[in-house]
């Protein structure tokens, strides 16, 4: 079992979707989880970070985290055809410079 | 302000060859990790410089190398070239003072041939 699964894809929506992008984990020890977009051929760029349990929203993005399910997941209300793009969770054990684990990724396009 | 920076952004090399890659990390960031991308999947961490010593170690062989210097900036060596070396392998760079945000450079696409 990998230590950071995330649903597959690909994913098509029309604009003005609600999304929702999920991953799930084994290591409890996992205390910050991270969610990056990745367009074609870029680096990672970081959208959302967590601390723990529970909610973060920013604008239009919104993580969530619950620990007790090993289970993260990101909302993205009124997608844009901007938000095409590959969306990777990222997930370590402390924040003082651990690495990342990440999943697979999963590729987002929404429609016009 | 300058965020993370890598070069070359593409190159092609024979199987066999050595390849360096390098990073400058983002300004006021003194630790720099790298991380192969594979077509399909997700980063794999390889190593993490600090202080110019390696800290951390992914699942990588010794044909990985890096070196940190005193400016914080790095560089990934690859030996003994492989075709399954072809990635995109990045660079991510932290700050002991604030280690939560990680930040990447836009990436070395590496094909061997």
């Amino acid at each position: 079992q990998k230590e950071v699964e995330q649903d597959p894809g690909p994913l098509s929506v029309p604009e003005g979707a609600i999304v929702s992008l999920n991953c799930t984990y084994s290591n409890s020890a996992f205390q910050y989880f991270m969610w990056y977009r990745q367009y074609s051929r870029k680096g990672p760029e970081l959208l959302m970070y967590t601390y723990s349990s529970g909610n973060k929203e920013d604008g239009r993005f919104t993580a969530q985290v619950d620990k007790s399910s090993k289970y993260i997941s990101l909302f993205i209300r009124d997608s844009q055809p901007s938000d095409s793009a590959t969306y990777l969770c990222a997930m370590m054990w402390t924040g003082a410079n651990s690495k990342l684990t990440f999943g697979k990724g999963i590729t987002l396009s929404v429609r016009p | 302000d300058a965020g993370v920076t890598q070069s070359p952004t593409h190159l092609i090399k024979t199987r066999g060859q050595q390849v360096t890659l390098r990073c400058s990390p983002k300004s006021g960031h003194d630790t720099v990790s790298w991380y192969q991308q594979a077509l399909g999947q997700g980063p794999q961490f390889i190593f993490q410089y600090y202080e110019e010593e390696e800290r951390q170690r992914g699942n990588f062989p010794d044909r990985f190398s890096g070196h940190q210097f005193p400016n914080y900036s790095s560089e990934l060596n690859v030996n003994a070239l492989l075709l399954g070396d072809s990635a995109l392998y990045l660079c991510a760079s932290s700050s002991t003072r604030s280690g939560n945000t990680i930040y990447f450079g836009e990436g070395s696409w590496l094909t061997v041939v």
